[in-house]
């Protein structure tokens, strides 16, 4: 069965400071990644996949089959980045489709 | 204004009452799904459709039911089978059940007993 590991409840950084939030996954197929993001007051809404390869707000992530990782980066955590982040993966389609979140990490970061 | 929406944003019941959660989306997805929010849990799976007139269970679909009659309105019964309802209830849609679409995502209705 297909799991996915945010082994962060809670993550504290000042602003300017680099930011990880680690990600991991147990799938034997090739998965489909996604970061989401909600942050106050707000709907959950995707922020990045891996699959487009793009930095979306300054995050990246990049998918780590041999460490099963899927882990968000950001060089320079801004306060608007406060939020909490869930990474899912996605498998199967039709009836086989199922798209599993982890149990996410909120983000706070400090002035 | 292209999403879904989800009504109402509040909702309390009693005990042993049936009550029904509202998802909407004008845009022009075949898949809805719905989830459940619990504080520490992150989001799990109630039911999903593929299609009109078509649903599978996810993981967590006991006392819960829906309908999907139209392509817009994806509807959850939150039955008095359900012994815990108290929840935070996500609706949201894809272009189809695939792996690369990503979800879209309702505001969500907090659902409490009386």
């Amino acid at each position: 069965a297909q799991r996915v590991t945010q082994p962060e409840k809670l993550l504290s950084v000042f602003k300017g400071a680099p930011v990880e939030l680690k990600c991991n996954y147990s799938y034997s197929g090739s998965p489909e990644l996604f970061w989401y993001v909600q942050y106050s007051r707000q709907r959950l809404q995707l922020l990045l996949r891996h699959i487009s390869r793009e930095s979306i707000k300054g995050f990246t992530a990049d998918l780590n089959k041999g460490e099963t990782s899927f882990h968000l980066k950001k060089p320079f955590a801004q306060e608007e980045d406060s939020a909490m982040y869930y990474c899912a993966l996605a498998k199967g389609g039709g009836s086989n489709y199922k798209l599993t979140f982890g149990k996410g990490t909120l983000l706070t970061v400090n002035p | 204004d292209g999403g879904i929406t989800q009504s109402p944003k509040y909702l309390f019941r009693k005990e042993g009452q049936n009550v029904t959660l509202s998802c909407e989306q004008n845009l022009n997805h075949d898949a809805m799904y719905w989830y459940r929010q619990d504080p520490g849990q992150g989001l799990r799976l109630i039911y999903y459709s593929q299609i009109v007139n078509d649903f599978q269970k996810g993981d967590i679909a006991e006392g819960y039911s829906v309908s999907r009659e139209k392509k817009e309105s994806f509807p959850l019964t939150v039955t008095s089978a359900q012994k815990n309802p108290t929840a935070f209830y996500l609706c949201a849609s894809s272009i189809a059940s695939i792996p690369s679409q990503p979800q879209h995502f309702g505001d969500g209705t907090r659902l409490s007993i009386l």
